[in-house]
């Protein structure tokens, strides 16, 4: 089955910096890739995810880019500020009808020091 | 708005009892999923359903079993809790399509004592 490692686990960075976080996936039939954040006590929450046919993929200061070839991606945020603090989970998925379920990472702890 | 929710915001069992825990949602979605959260494990799938009565197992499903009977209600049955079942239990539905938001519910902190 699908796995997805995601690192690093905590991030911690200053207001105004930017911050990454990367994930790999092992199953080259994924191609669906979104990415939630989960705020302290809060349900995750979508906020931005790419299919296979598309490289990068921008909102506002989030982005997320993917190589097909390494099986790998990564949420980029820029301008960080104190409300983007939360775990972030990056996600993978196939179009396949035994499984139409999400396979998540591990999480990242993402803090922006005011 | 759509919503999924779960019956229970916290649950305290002891060991061995059998554990319902419910979820509902109200966006006419095929797809509905358990996913099992702890620190450092991000969320395990436990069991979907992608269709009233059917029913997948996930990664985790040992000890675990569900129930679909009506489309909107998917609930997540532990057997006999034990110990190792303490953890936040997050329920969330999906359209059929590929590719589309899973939209959580608020999730249930369970206590196995």
């Amino acid at each position: 089955g699908e796995n997805v490692e995601q690192h690093p686990s905590t991030l911690s960075v200053q207001e105004g910096d930017s911050a990454v976080i990367k994930c790999t996936y092992s199953d080259s039939a994924s191609n669906y890739f979104p990415w939630y954040k989960q705020e302290l006590g809060k349900r995750p929450q979508l906020i931005i995810d790419i299919r296979s046919n598309v490289g990068e993929k921008k909102d506002q200061r989030i982005a997320v880019t993917l190589n097909k070839t390494a099986k790998h991606f990564s949420l980029h945020i820029t301008e960080t500020q104190p409300e983007d603090s939360a775990v972030y989970f990056c996600a993978a998925s196939k179009k396949d009808t035994g499984r139409r379920a999400l396979t998540f990472g591990s999480g990242t702890r993402l803090q922006v020091q005011p | 708005d759509v919503k999924v929710t779960q019956s229970s915001r916290y649950l305290v069992k002891r060991t061995g009892e059998k554990v319902f825990l419910e979820c509902v949602q109200d966006m006419d979605h095929e797809n509905m999923f358990w996913y099992r959260q702890d620190p450092g494990l991000g969320l395990r799938l436990i069991y979907f359903s992608y269709d009233v009565k059917m029913k997948e197992k996930g990664d985790i499903p040992e000890g675990y079993s569900v129930s679909r009977e009506k489309k909107e209600r998917f609930s997540l049955i532990l057997e006999s809790a034990s110990t190792n079942q303490t953890s936040m239990y997050l329920c969330a539905g999906g359209t059929g399509s590929f590719g589309t938001e899973a939209f959580f519910g608020q999730g249930t902190r369970l206590t196995v004592v």
